[in-house]
């Protein structure tokens, strides 16, 4: 079956612009996270998702940020007024509600670049 | 809060010799910890999770962990590497009981098998 989906898979953009990034999680996974990987570094936690509702963004690193999820399935993370310091990989990973191993699974990311 | 920490950059081991991936952790309660590998050009994917029960935890691809409450440790091990397992190895935290789901991953450690 797909896994987790994330577009665009590159994306520079001007300082100051405003951008979308998609998440499309694996069907029937309630539980949807996004995560910022910097170069050299572990992911990030920026929000969580259980179904339609943010469960915890205290992740969010400002009010640039805004995340998304109005059906409970694809998620869009917003950043506006985007700042060179935002360049990263942003990661999507989304969970079953009653898994056992707690497993998150993870898609290939999306490279942002703030010129 | 919580935290993780993987003391090394960098493991390098010998094809056919055990290797040690070492993760140390902060939390408060008692924690949930898991182990994920990130090969070159792929997503992370989950390897391994300590929930409760036996410290000594088997995952995927041969490698497991232990779990060391006193010295809150968590490191990753495989009797046998092979060349294959050459990747980025991350470590993850979250607390169980809080019903939060925030996970804390570690800063990573690449795995050189050298064969």
């Amino acid at each position: 079956g797909a896994g987790v989906s994330q577009t665009p898979s590159n994306k520079v953009t001007e300082k100051g612009k405003y951008v979308e990034l998609r998440c499309d999680p694996i069907s029937g996974h309630t539980a949807l996270y996004w995560y910022r990987q910097s170069l050299g570094q572990g992911p990030e936690f920026l929000i969580y998702f259980q179904g339609t509702g943010a469960a915890d963004d205290s992740g969010l690193p400002n009010d640039r940020f805004f995340a998304v999820r109005p059906e409970g399935s694809v998620s869009t993370l917003k950043i506006q007024r985007t700042e060179r310091g935002d360049s990263a990989v942003y990661l999507c990973a989304s969970r079953a509600q009653r898994s056992p191993l707690d497993e998150q699974f993870f898609g290939p990311g999306t490279r942002l670049t703030v010129l | 809060a919580q935290s993780v920490a993987q003391p090394e950059d960098q493991v390098n081991v010998a094809e056919g010799n055990p290797l040690t991936v070492k993760c140390t952790y902060s939390v408060s309660g008692n924690p949930y910890l898991f182990w994920y590998v990130q090969y070159p050009n792929r997503g992370l994917q989950f390897l391994l999770k300590y929930i409760t029960g036996d410290n000594l935890v088997k995952g995927s691809y041969g490698f497991e962990a232990e779990f060391n409450k006193s010295q809150t440790s968590f490191h990753l091990k495989k009797p046998s590497a092979l060349v294959s397992d050459s990747a980025l190895y991350f470590c993850a935290v979250r607390a169980s009981n809080t019903g939060g789901f925030k996970t804390i991953f570690g800063a990573g450690t690449r795995l050189f098998v050298k064969a």
